[in-house]
């Protein structure tokens, strides 16, 4: 089975703008979570889907959004991006407990 | 509330020290627990795990048991390689919808 994909691997965006990062799942997972993974912060939760519903949702502002496709796929949207968006953005697919984790997108903020 | 504790680091040691890193949890229940690592420039991948109470995981010379008696989760390995560098996550799930929680992670330097 191919693992989780995601896209674009690695992003310079400026202040301001905003961005959308893809995420393919394994295949017949239905859970896709997304963690934003910084030096100072460690790894956090930012959100998690399941079957197109948000199911959880971490401590981040409202310009973090995310949705899912009824083929699992998913997308998270930041807008009006910050300096300190800066980060490896990684997500993970589940069939039950055990997460697998996609290669990350490197979103560097100018 | 439930939370997942593991050592800071960075730690160092020499190729074929033993290592430890430890992990302690609190959760109602018995949740599974988890290792996972994370190679430099890549995301996290799962390294073992334990279901229950006195299981034992095991993956690539690296082992950990649950300990309910304790709520801790140590990841051993008798002799660790310069390849082992990297960051080593523990973590559980939260409760029944595939929430995980992470502990801060253990970067671990090995020097030849």
């Amino acid at each position: 089975k191919a693992g989780v994909t995601q896209t674009p691997r690695y992003l310079i965006k400026t202040r301001g703008q905003q961005v959308t990062l893809s995420c393919s799942p394994i295949s017949g997972h239905r859970s896709v979570s997304w963690y934003q993974q910084t030096p100072g912060q460690g790894l956090q939760f930012l959100f998690e889907y399941f079957s197109e519903t948000q199911r959880n949702k971490g401590n981040f502002p409202g310009r973090f959004s995310g949705r899912q496709f009824s083929n699992s796929r998913s997308e998270m949207n930041v807008s009006t991006l910050e300096l300190g968006d800066s980060a490896l953005y990684l997500c993970a697919s589940s069939l039950s407990e055990t997460q697998y984790f996609g290669p990350g997108t490197r979103l560097l903020v100018l | 509330g439930d939370s997942v504790t593991q050592m800071e680091g960075p730690v160092t040691l020499s190729e074929e020290a033993f290592l430890t890193i430890n992990c302690t949890y609190t959760a109602t229940g018995y949740p599974s627990l988890f290792w996972y690592v994370q190679y430099p420039g890549e995301g996290l991948q799962l390294l073992l795990k334990a279901t229950k109470a006195d299981d034992k995981g095991s993956n690539k010379g690296f082992e950990a048991t649950y300990r309910k008696e304790t709520t801790s989760f140590h990841l051993e390995k008798g002799s660790v390689q310069v390849s082992d560098s990297a960051v080593y996550f523990c973590a559980m799930p939260m409760n029944r919808d595939d929430k995980i929680i992470f502990g801060k992670g253990t970067r671990l330097h090995i020097l030849p």
